[in-house]
């Protein structure tokens, strides 16, 4: 089955740097790439997707890219601000499934 | 609010009592999930309902158990708990349309502490 490796599991960041964080997945049939953010006493919340189809899209502060050969997919945050400041957590899906495989979570902390 | 509203948000229980987590939603989906999350652990897929029928069981104790009685809503039986299942649970539901699956939707989620 599908196995979904996320790195790393804390990271710290001065506000205004960038932050990325990696996944690697094992299923080459995986082909919908979610990232969902958790605060603090919430479900977590999907900020972008990708579909394989694309190597890389951008929603204002946030992007992301995905190696279709290499079976990785990463998140970008630049201009990191307080509120960004969360858990996020990866995940992979092959479409006709719908059952996401998460990886394991990245604790992100901003420091001002 | 997302759309999926779980309650109660809170829920302390003792060991023998039997109570029940509720999931709701207006979105329109057509598949509903119970996921398990716990300190320090990978977010733990429970059950998927779709179009109201259980097509996974991901190998739950017998002591939890969902009902689906429509597309709108969902439910997690609890009754026997252990300790370690403290953790909290949370509500997905996701539509699938023409082979393409479109992500979770997740609840706030039901902070369960067993006692």
């Amino acid at each position: 089955g599908e196995n979904v490796e996320q790195h790393p599991s804390t990271l710290s960041v001065q506000e205004g740097d960038s932050a990325v964080i990696k996944c690697t997945y094992s299923d080459s049939a995986s082909n919908y790439f979610p990232w969902y953010k958790q605060e603090l006493g919430k479900g977590p919340q999907l900020i972008i997707d990708i579909r394989s189809n694309v190597g890389e899209k951008k929603d204002q502060r946030i992007a992301v890219t995905l190696n279709k050969t290499a079976k990785h997919f990463s998140l970008h945050i630049t201009e990191t601000q307080p509120e960004d400041s969360a858990v996020y957590f990866c995940a992979a899906s092959k479409s006709s499934a719908s059952k996401i495989i998460f990886g394991s979570g990245t604790r992100l902390s901003i420091r001002p | 609010e997302t759309g999926v509203t779980q309650t109660p948000r809170h829920l302390v229980m003792g060991m023998t009592n039997k109570k029940s987590l509720k999931c709701e939603q207006h979105l329109g989906h057509n598949a509903m999930y119970w996921y398990k999350q716990s300190a320090k652990k990978p977010l733990e897929l429970m059950f998927v309902y779709n179009f109201k029928e259980q097509t996974e069981n991901n190998s739950v104790p017998s002591r939890f158990s969902p009902e689906c009685p429509n597309s709108s809503h969902l439910f997690l039986h609890l009754h026997t708990l252990q300790p370690e299942d403290s953790a909290l649970y949370l509500c997905a539901s996701s539509q699938e349309a023409s082979g393409t699956f479109y992500g979770y939707t997740f609840g706030s989620g039901t902070r369960l502490t067993v006692v």
